[in-house]
């Protein structure tokens, strides 16, 4: 049972680099988020997906695109990295949007030097 | 401003203890409220969810409470064992004008459990 499965677990990036991270979910879930944690604050909702084809911003997007091209699979990029980008990423998916229980990948940590 | 307090910060106790986390919040409009419990290095998983008319459920050893009128949550472990060391995550879900929902997460509490 794969569930949440994101890629890569560990980068680091240079400043000004970019980068992909990728989720992929095999529940057949419509909804699908990307979160940050960072020490002392709760996750933050960068993007979320309410379905394939669809995107919208969290509380935080600035810096961040993503893009759902298949139901399965959603993307997060930063075009242009920050020191201020170092955190854990967290995708999410859900089977519905308001008392779904939401289903976590394991995080991906990216340090941007 | 929606907001998720959770107390205490990090606890310490001996296994087989019983312990109780607390959580209070001030979102509104309320949907419902969950607790997570996300082991060091890995994703959040869920415990429990609660919707308004639900002030109690259980989910093993975990029982959660839930007050609506006082905004307060509680997580109750039973006979605590090394494996319930981890972070607890208090979430609080708000309805939204238009549709759809707002999580808003608290920083959680740092349970560990010793011999």
């Amino acid at each position: 049972n794969a569930g949440v499965t994101q890629t890569p677990k560990f980068r680091v990036l240079k400043t000004g680099q970019s980068m992909t991270l990728l989720c992929a979910q095999d529940m057949n879930h419509e909804y699908m988020y990307w979160y940050r944690q960072d020490p002392g604050m709760g996750l933050r909702l960068i993007h979320y997906s309410v379905g394939e084809g669809t995107t919208a911003k969290g509380e935080v997007p600035d810096g961040y695109n993503v893009s759902r091209l298949k139901k399965q699979n959603f993307l997060l990029g930063l075009e242009s990295a920050a020191p201020s980008q170092t955190s854990v990423y967290f995708c999410a998916s859900s089977l519905t949007a308001n008392t779904g229980e939401l289903f976590f990948g394991e995080g991906s940590r990216l340090t941007v030097l | 401003k929606n907001q998720v307090e959770q107390s205490p910060q990090s606890l310490i106790i001996l296994e087989g203890k019983n312990c109780t986390l607390q959580c209070n919040y001030t979102v509104s409009p309320f949907s419902n409220l969950r607790w997570y419990k996300q082991d060091t290095g890995r994703g959040p998983v869920s415990l429990t969810i609660m919707t308004f008319s639900e002030n109690t459920k259980s989910n093993g050893r975990y029982t959660a409470t839930l007050d609506a009128d006082t905004k307060q949550s509680s997580l109750h472990i039973t006979a605590s064992q090394l494996s319930d060391s981890a972070s607890y995550i208090c979430v609080v879900s708000a309805w939204l004008t238009g549709g759809g929902n707002k999580l808003t997460f608290g920083t959680g509490t740092q349970l560990k459990v010793e011999l």
